[in-house]
């Protein structure tokens, strides 16, 4: 069965300091590993796509890392703004429509 | 362009009574979900189509109906509403078939059932 974890479920920060999310999954066949952010009340913000072991890809304060079982979601000097549930979710192998979430970090960044 | 817009944005039902949850996206996608959401739980999938023309079952299909009416639109129905299905439901689009392609959601259905 494809699964999707993550932790911490909860995770409060600093402003500046620089900390780690995980995202653990198994899956009959990778085809597409997917992080998103989500505000209160709001839908999921899409991040990164990561598809193969080694792979990373940044965007401002954020880099998202792809082992063979794992992803990280490392956050470099946060601040306030940065402030969201991050979910990590999985698209597996067969009808390619499944996509498997976690249920995902919430990060609070204190000034 | 709006991106995927749903409605209501909240409605409270009482037990046994139907609605029907509004998506539609302006991206020409082909592919269009429909998720629930809740604590501590990942979004799950209920039902999907692939492209206009087609649905198929999610995760947790049971007690829901969806229709693609054209291939902007994808519609969630309640036939019976019940307790279990309090939760935030998200409609998403995706277009194209590429592994690298994500899914844009929309703002979110706040359904409560008493």
């Amino acid at each position: 069965e494809d699964q999707v974890t993550q932790s911490p479920e909860a995770l409060r920060l600093q402003e500046g300091e620089s900390s780690s999310l995980n995202c653990s999954y198994t899956v009959s066949g990778l085809r597409g590993l997917f992080w998103y952010r989500q505000d209160p009340g709001k839908g999921p913000e899409f991040l990164f796509t990561l598809y193969s072991a080694g792979e990373e890809k940044e965007k401002e304060r954020l880099k998202a890392t792809l082992t063979k079982k794992e992803s990280f979601l490392h956050i470099t000097a946060p601040k306030p703004e940065d402030s969201a549930t991050y979910l990590c979710a999985v698209q597996a192998g067969g009808y390619g429509q499944n996509f498997v979430f976690g249920p995902g970090t919430r990060l609070s960044v204190l000034p | 362009n709006a991106g995927v817009t749903q409605t209501p944005k909240f409605q409270v039902l009482k037990t046994g009574q139907s609605m029907t949850l509004q998506c539609a996206q302006d991206m020409n996608h082909n592919s269009m979900y429909w998720y629930r959401q809740d604590p501590g739980m990942g979004l799950r999938l209920i039902y999907y189509s692939a492209s206009e023309g087609t649905t198929d079952k999610g995760e947790v299909p049971n007690g829901y109906n969806v229709s693609r009416l054209n291939k902007r639109e994808f519609s969630l129905r309640l036939e019976s509403a019940a307790p279990s299905q309090t939760s935030v439901y998200f409609c998403a689009s995706r277009g194209g078939f590429s592994s690298y392609n994500e899914q844009f959601f929309g703002p979110g259905t706040r359904l409560t059932v008493l």
